[in-house]
């Protein structure tokens, strides 16, 4: 089955700081999520990848997929106490329909921004 | 203008008990889905519902039974609840296709005394 490894597993950032948060794959990627949860909430989505070297921008928060599609990463810049939250990455475990929308979850960066 | 939304937000009871959450969307999806999210935050995927027909069904006990009484609507009941069950169980739902995005709900925070 495969697995997601996000790193690190918490991060302290100063207001003002750019940080990235990293999720890796066992297997190949077929689609990779980013959600972002704040406590007591839901998970709020924030972008899709799948196509190999694809990145993709929001506000201050950018996602890219490499090329061999194993590795994600979340880049914030210019961070604020609004960024604050546990970002989790998921993803399909395969092309196609089979995968039934079956996505396997890291097990969450905790990010805390101090103004 | 909730497009997914979960009662009881928050429940207490008892171990042995049975208990039921509800899920509703209002997205127009087909698909809807349950996860628990454990103590460490890991969030695992129990269930996957389409069109009212079961299409996922992890390694979960058979003490949980969901059951959807239309593609709007996903509900999980839980019989004889374990300490071990306390959780936040979150509802998802998607339109049906290979990458479709999952919106979910605010959870439930279930805590089993």
């Amino acid at each position: 089955s495969q697995e997601l490894e996000q790193s690190p597993q918490s991060l302290i950032v100063q207001e003002g700081k750019n940080l990235t948060i990293n999720c890796t794959s066992s297997k190949t990627l077929y689609g990779l999520y980013w959600y972002k949860q704040k406590y007591g909430e839901g998970l709020i989505f924030l972008m899709m990848l799948q196509k190999g070297g694809e990145e993709k921008s929001h506000e201050k928060i950018t996602a890219k997929l490499d090329e061999k599609k194993q590795q994600s990463s979340l880049h914030i810049t210019a961070s604020q106490p609004s960024h604050a939250g546990i970002y989790l990455c998921g993803a399909l475990p395969n092309a196609g329909g089979t995968s039934y929308g079956k996505l396997t979850f890291g097990q969450g960066t905790i990010l805390t921004v101090h103004p | 203008d909730t497009a997914v939304s979960q009662t009881p937000k928050y429940l207490v009871t008892q171990m042995g008990n049975d208990k039921s959450i509800k899920c509703e969307q209002n997205l127009g999806h087909d698909t809807m889905y349950w996860y628990k999210q454990d103590s460490k935050k890991f969030l695992k995927i129990m269930f996957s519902y389409n069109n009212k027909e079961l299409i996922i069904n992890e390694t979960v006990p058979n003490r949980f039974s969901p059951k959807s009484p239309d593609k709007a609507h996903l509900n999980l009941h839980i019989n004889s609840l374990e300490l071990g069950d306390s959780a936040v169980y979150f509802c998802a739902s998607s339109l049906m296709g290979a990458a479709e995005t999952q919106y979910f709900g605010p959870g439930t925070r279930l805590l089993v005394l």
